[in-house]
């Protein structure tokens, strides 16, 4: 069955550090991924995706992404936070049709100034 | 721009209530979700819809039902709500996709339920 891992429930960094989120996958087929990212009080808002093509992947705010098909990985990136990086962070990878998502039970990042 | 809009932020409601949550989506999309979310488990699909009139289970139905009678409205039922049903509910819809995957999800804001 399909599952998403996120290994860190609360991550801390300093603002201007740089910034790993770990992702692992269990999926049988090629996987489609999704990192999404939910501000306070807010709904979810999508980063970046990798469907194929180049393993890495780019996307807003800073983000980037790598696609590791042999460590089943899809961890996510940014070389330097901001402040306002601060929120929830869910990788989700694709179920079966309809565009079905599992999802990870997120990490909380955590900036101090 | 793309839009989701859901129609409470906050609901407080009593035990043994039937609960209507409404979610509304601008961009003519077939296929919509109802999730919770609840700290330390993501977000667990309850039930979607792939077009007017149909509906699947997900993993979570219990307690629940959905109905889904125009294309843009997506309705969550909580057929007579619980303390355990107290959580944070987001509706989402997204495009079927090629063979039905690959495309994102769009999200509402969220409705934060609490049950007493």
């Amino acid at each position: 069955a399909q599952s998403v891992t996120q290994p860190d429930i609360h991550i801390t960094v300093s603002e201007g550090a740089s910034l790993e989120l770990r992702c692992n996958y269990s999926y049988g087929a090629t996987p489609y991924l999704f990192w999404y990212v939910q501000s306070p009080g807010q709904g979810l808002q999508l980063l970046l995706k990798y469907f194929s093509g180049d393993t890495l992947v780019q996307g807003i705010k800073g983000f980037e992404a790598e696609f590791k098909r042999s460590q089943s990985s899809f961890n996510l990136r940014k070389p330097s936070v901001h402040w306002s990086d601060a929120a929830e962070y869910f990788c989700a990878v694709t179920r079966g049709g309809y565009n079905k998502l599992i999802f990870g039970a997120g990490t909380r990042l955590a900036v101090h100034p | 721009d793309v839009k989701v809009t859901q129609s409470s932020r906050y609901l407080v409601k009593r035990t043994g209530e039937k609960v209507f949550l409404e979610c509304v989506q601008d961009m003519d999309h077939e296929n919509m979700f109802w999730y919770r979310q609840d700290p330390g488990l993501g977000l667990r699909l309850i039930y979607f819809s792939y077009d007017v009139k149909m509906k699947e289970k997900g993993d979570i139905p219990e307690g629940y039902s959905v109905s889904r009678e125009k294309k843009e409205r997506f309705s969550l039922i909580l057929e007579s709500a619980s303390t355990n049903q107290t959580s944070m509910y987001l509706c989402a819809s997204s495009s079927p996709g090629l063979a039905g995957i690959g495309y994102e999800q769009y999200f509402g804001p969220g409705t934060r339920l609490t049950v007493t």
